[in-house]
């Protein structure tokens, strides 16, 4: 069975400040799939980034960065000169591989708050 | 925008109802998803379809069903409503053949049970 753990139930920041989200994962297959997904206060769930099990490149995409880590089981989330608008609640989501894809395991979510 | 379309947004309805939730996926995905958000389960998977055939099944109840039609839009039936069952109902869709595409989530609906 799978497991996303998403430790940080909540954050507060000020703006400008540089913030992780953690999530600690836990599977026995090979191939898998890793998400971070983004749910603002609207209530739509906004995809940010996949990746696989076989990638453990870092990205960057703007202000977004994210670390994977197979030998921690982590794929930690950080968002660097933080703005209000990234107050939200963040998912880190597991998938594995074969006709279980599509079938995420959600972490229970990190409620950002991002302050003036 | 996602692109994944779900109606109608919101829907209160009175225990022991029965209620129809709809989802356009996005055009050329053949899959849909159905997920339930509510705060003491968080989000959990419920059934999946592919290009009209169930293809996987989550923590659905027996009182909830699901299909999806020709055009390719789904459809979740809830029924003998429980307060319970109070919830954000999201939608997904990705495109089949290419396992690790994302899966698109509309705005969900969020059904009120009364």
């Amino acid at each position: 069975a799978q497991k996303v753990t998403q430790a940080q139930t909540e954050i507060s920041v000020v703006e400008k400040e540089d913030v992780t989200l953690d999530c600690v994962y836990e599977t026995r297959d090979t191939t898998y799939y890793l998400f971070w997904y983004k749910q603002p206060p609207s209530g739509e769930l906004v995809f940010l980034i996949r990746r696989n099990s076989f990638d453990e490149q870092n990205e960057i995409s703007g202000r977004y960065s994210w670390n994977f880590q197979k030998s921690t089981s982590s794929f930690n989330f950080t968002i660097t000169a933080s703005q209000v608008v990234d107050s939200a609640v963040y998912f880190c989501a597991l998938s594995v591989g074969g006709t279980s894809y599509g079938k995420l395991t959600f972490g229970q979510g990190t409620i950002l708050t991002v302050h003036p | 925008d996602s692109g994944v379309t779900q109606t109608p947004k919101h829907l209160i309805t009175a225990t022991g109802q029965r209620v129809t939730l709809r989802c356009s996926p996005r055009s050329g995905d053949l899959s849909v998803y159905w997920y339930q958000q509510s705060l003491d389960q968080g989000l959990q998977f419920l059934i999946q379809y592919y290009n009209g055939e169930e293809r996987a099944k989550g923590n659905i109840l027996e009182r909830f069903s699901a299909q999806q039609f020709p055009d390719l839009h789904s459809e979740l039936n809830l029924s003998s409503l429980e307060l319970g069952d109070s919830a954000l109902y999201f939608c997904a869709s990705s495109v089949v053949g290419q396992e690790g595409s994302p899966l698109h989530f509309g705005n969900g609906t969020r059904l009120t049970v009364t």
